[in-house]
């Protein structure tokens, strides 16, 4: 267990809609990282936050957004969803901004149909 | 920009056999690499951080700065070892994933 938790670990939903994933890092972690896990497409990384701000931003599409609530755990929102959004989503934590070993949540599957 | 390379997609070998997985980075500065693991869609769990120099499930890797390698070694693979390698850096602001190494040890 590696002290990261997410919710919910199965979701399916309808193209158009809107879904919101749910993470609570590590005991103690600062940063919080989203990934999306397609099977063409590899992990990619999403975005970071730490201690409530944004920190770094990589492939994330528009449509998504993320933010990190005072208690730290974090959000990540996809909206009009498309098949292609179909994915494992991960977060991850680590104490510092950088340069820290990153721990993974056990992901929240996502299926648009 | 930084770059995490895993030339290997796909890498199978026999119960027993020696197991190479190779990554190759490209950050200029002193970079902080790790092997991570994923069995079966699983989150990914840490396997190795290069500063600790540990050996976890018989697995080791060395960093080597004039080849910008940090590859992945096994003595004797075991069939629990068939999963998804993916070399890691997180130097700088970029948190860089390589494309994965999907390792079967056939027995």
């Amino acid at each position: 267990d590696s002290g990261v938790t997410q919710t919910p670990k199965h979701l399916i939903t309808a193209t158009g809609q809107r879904v919101t994933l749910r993470c609570s890092p590590r005991s103690g972690d600062l940063s919080v990282y989203w990934y999306q896990q397609s099977l063409d497409q590899g992990l990619q990384f999403l975005i970071q936050y730490y201690n409530g701000e944004e920190r770094a931003k990589g492939n994330i599409l528009e449509r998504f957004s993320a933010q990190q609530f005072p208690d730290l755990h974090s959000e990540l929102n996809l909206s009009s969803l498309e098949l292609g959004d179909s994915a494992l989503y991960f977060c991850a934590s680590s104490v510092g901004q950088t340069l820290n070993t990153i721990y993974f949540g056990e992901g929240s599957w996502l299926t648009v149909v | 920009a930084q770059r995490v390379t895993q030339p290997e997609k796909l890498l199978s070998v026999f119960k027993g056999a020696p197991v190479e997985l190779k990554c190759n980075y490209s950050y200029s500065g002193s970079p902080e690499l790790f092997w991570y693991v994923q069995y079966s869609r699983q989150r990914l769990q840490l396997l190795l951080r290069h500063i600790s120099r540990e050996s976890i499930k018989g697995f080791t890797a060395d960093l080597n700065k004039g080849e910008t390698s940090f590859h992945l070694k096994k003595p004797f693979a075991q069939e629990e070892d068939s999963a998804m390698y993916y070399c890691f850096e997180t130097s700088g602001s970029r948190l860089t994933f390589g494309e994965g190494t999907q390792l079967t040890v056939n027995p």
